[in-house]
């Protein structure tokens, strides 16, 4: 089955402090992989995906297919990334179905 | 400027009055989709569409239909809402195989 996991609900660091946001995934086949974000009264976006390799505002995410993770990772954490924070697969059969996991809130302490 | 909307933004409503929820989009994008959104359950897709009268069954269809009568436009409809569909909708939009923009969200209350 198609599943996405976030082991934690909520991650707390202080400012400065490296950052890593588990994600887990299962499927049969090769996935598409996302992290979305959404901070306070915004609307949910998109923050990277696992083909274009970049890094946006300083996060990276490799997929490594071997662990079947795809982690969000930060060296060092601002107050302003405090937000809800998201992975999604994407079915690549040509269909577009996602599946989200449920999310962590991560919280940076001043 | 490129919007994705949902009307209403909040309702409360009671159990078995049917109830469409609009989405619409002013960015020419060919697939649309919707979530629910749920404390510690995080999104799931609903239904989603890959072009006008082409709709498809996401995660938790169950209780809900869809209609893509026209590319802008992707309602949601609840033909007897009850109280376990109190949530927070999210409609969202994709061109190709590009990113999803999301709507600013409909909560729901049934009572």
């Amino acid at each position: 089955a198609q599943r996405v996991t976030q082991p934690e609900k909520l991650l707390s660091v202080f400012k400065g402090a490296p950052v890593e946001l588990k994600c887990n995934y299962s499927y049969s086949g090769s996935p598409e992989l996302f992290w979305y974000v959404q901070y306070s009264r915004q609307r949910l976006q998109l923050l990277l995906r696992h083909i274009s390799r970049e890094s946006i505002k300083g996060f990276t995410a490799d997929l490594n297919k071997g662990e079947t993770s795809f982690h969000l990772k930060k060296p060092f954490a601002q107050e302003e990334d405090s937000a809800m924070y998201y992975c999604a697969l994407r079915s690549t059969s040509g269909t577009y179905k996602y599946i989200f996991g449920t999310g962590t809130r991560l919280k940076v302490l001043a | 400027e490129a919007q994705v909307t949902q009307n209403p933004r909040y309702l409360i409503t009671v159990t078995g009055k049917k109830l469409t929820v609009t989405c619409s989009q002013n960015m020419n994008h060919e697939y649309m989709s919707w979530y629910r959104q749920d404390p510690g359950l995080g999104l799931r897709q609903i239904y989603y569409s890959m072009n006008v009268e082409v709709t498809d069954k996401g995660d938790v269809p169950e209780g809900y239909k869809v209609s893509r009568k026209e590319k802008r436009n992707f309602p949601l409809i609840l033909e007897s809402p009850s109280p376990n569909q109190t949530s927070l909708y999210f409609c969202a939009t994709q061109q190709g195989s590009y990113e999803q923009y999301f709507g600013p969200g409909t909560r729901l209350t049934v009572t």
